[in-house]
């Protein structure tokens, strides 16, 4: 079955810091999406990206935030100057042009 | 706008029953798809089950079935035979198709489902 991947799975980084989060979506996919979730909270839409721009994004995807498939393949979610609100859960997703689409294991962030 | 609504936020169920998860939800796409996710303690997210909006039969994955009610706009998760490995948050979605091009997902809140020896 397709999947798709996250990497890494865990990342620490200190406050003020870029991480980069890395996804790697289902082949024949179109439409990719990150989401993330606080510890215990509901799941949050942060960005779509379709035909390589973003199709929507939500308050949280300020201007620290940024998005690009860099190389057909990979979909990257880049927080340019962490916070310790930032700490989440974050999911990348992937759909075809029916209705289904998959999420990753999700990048457990911690911001210390 | 759409929106999900998960009104359980909590279930306790005995090993080897079935149980039902609710689900409505409220969208002017004319095509949409509904989909249930697990997540255990770990956090990922497994996919459970899909339902298109046009698909005419139930969806059934194994132990995992989805009871689609279009005109009540409902897509409760039903799971037979709980194991106690099935003790999770699950997540009720919908993902439409606003204009012409598939849209994000929304969530629900989530219902914490605990299996009872």
């Amino acid at each position: 079955e397709p999947e798709v991947t996250q990497t890494p799975s865990h990342q620490v980084t200190q406050m003020g810091q870029e991480v980069i989060l890395r996804c790697v979506p289902i082949s024949n996919h179109l439409y990719f999406y990150w989401y993330r979730q606080i510890l215990g909270q509901k799941v949050e839409f942060l960005v779509s990206f379709y035909n390589n721009e973003i199709s929507e994004k939500s308050e949280i995807f300020d201007d620290q935030f940024s998005v690009e498939r860099p190389d057909g393949s990979n979909f990257t979610l880049k927080i340019r100057s962490t916070k310790l609100e930032d700490s989440a859960m974050y999911f990348c997703a992937s759909g075809g042009m029916n209705t289904e689409a998959f999420f990753g294991q999700g990048t457990r962030l911690t911001v210390v | 706008a759409q929106k999900i609504t998960q009104t359980q936020p909590g279930m306790f169920v005995q090993e080897k029953e079935a149980v039902t998860l609710d689900c409505t939800y409220d969208t002017s796409d004319q095509s949409y798809g509904l989909f249930w996710y697990k997540q255990p303690s770990s956090g990922e997210m497994i996919f459970l089950i899909y339902q298109g909006s046009y698909d005419e039969q139930n969806a059934t994955e194994g132990r995992y079935s989805l009871n689609f009610q279009k005109a009540r706009k409902s897509a409760n998760l039903v799971i037979s035979a709980s194991q106690l490995g099935d003790s999770a948050m699950y997540f009720c979605a919908m993902r439409g198709f606003p204009t012409d091009s598939w849209g994000k997902f929304q969530f629900g809140a989530g219902t914490q489902v605990v299996v009872t020896p």
